[in-house]
């Protein structure tokens, strides 16, 4: 049974370009977490999607933006990069009803030069 | 607003001693309290959680987390420490519902570092 998935594992751009990275839930999870960590911090909530929609948002500019899909897997969005948006980006999933438990992907670590 | 604080970034533990890890907390009613593990290049992996009941809270890999509500606190501990146990360990509480989505919030983190 995969777990959470995401990919690229890792990512380099330059500042204002924009940015897709995308997850996929472990099987039977229906709803999917965007979490920021920063280098030496705790992750960041950016958003959480369930049935396509966005339930629910953190402090974070339009310029993040999310997407998810039928088969529940997920994509984030990030325009108009800026330096302070180098971070590891982390997908969770949970199944509805339980959704303290947070299944964590690795993590796509993305660098802005 | 909710919050966590863990106060110490580093906890230096010998192999075979009982370890803790520090959290206090803050909300508004009633705590939903959690632990995740953070492995090196690897995404963070639930240990336990607290919603009700007993306020010693049993989870993964000889883990467990002991809620005081008059301290406000969720400390994480180990009776004997594994040096398999070196890693980045969050406390991290359940913030406000909206539109049924749940989100947690993460304390800073504390490094775990056991010495054989």
């Amino acid at each position: 049974d995969a777990g959470v998935t995401q990919s690229p594992t890792h990512l380099i751009k330059t500042r204002g370009q924009q940015v897709t990275l995308r997850c996929s839930p472990k099987s039977g999870h229906d709803t999917v977490s965007w979490y920021q960590q920063a280098l030496g911090q705790g992750p960041q909530f950016i958003f959480q999607y369930y049935e396509e929609e966005e339930r629910q948002r953190g402090n974070f500019p339009d310029r993040f933006s999310g997407h998810q899909f039928p088969n529940y897997s997920s994509e984030l969005n990030v325009n108009a990069l800026l330096l302070g948006d180098s971070a590891l980006y982390l997908c969770a999933s949970s199944a509805t009803g339980a959704n303290e438990k947070l299944f964590f992907g690795s993590g796509t670590q993305l660098s802005v030069l | 607003a909710q919050s966590v604080a863990q106060p110490e970034d580093q906890v230096n533990v010998a192999e075979g001693n009982p370890l803790t890890v520090k959290c206090t907390y803050s909300v508004s009613g009633n705590p939903y309290l959690f632990w995740y593990v953070q492995y090196p290049n690897r995404g963070l992996q639930f240990l336990l959680k607290y919603i009700t009941g007993d306020n010693l809270v049993k989870g993964s890999y000889g883990f467990e987390a002991e809620f005081n509500k008059s301290q406000t606190s969720f400390h994480l501990k180990k009776p004997s420490a594994l040096v398999s146990d070196s890693a980045l360990y969050f406390c991290a509480v359940r913030g406000p519902i909206y539109n049924q989505g749940g989100k947690l919030i993460f304390g800073q983190g504390t490094e775990l570092s056991v010495k054989p």
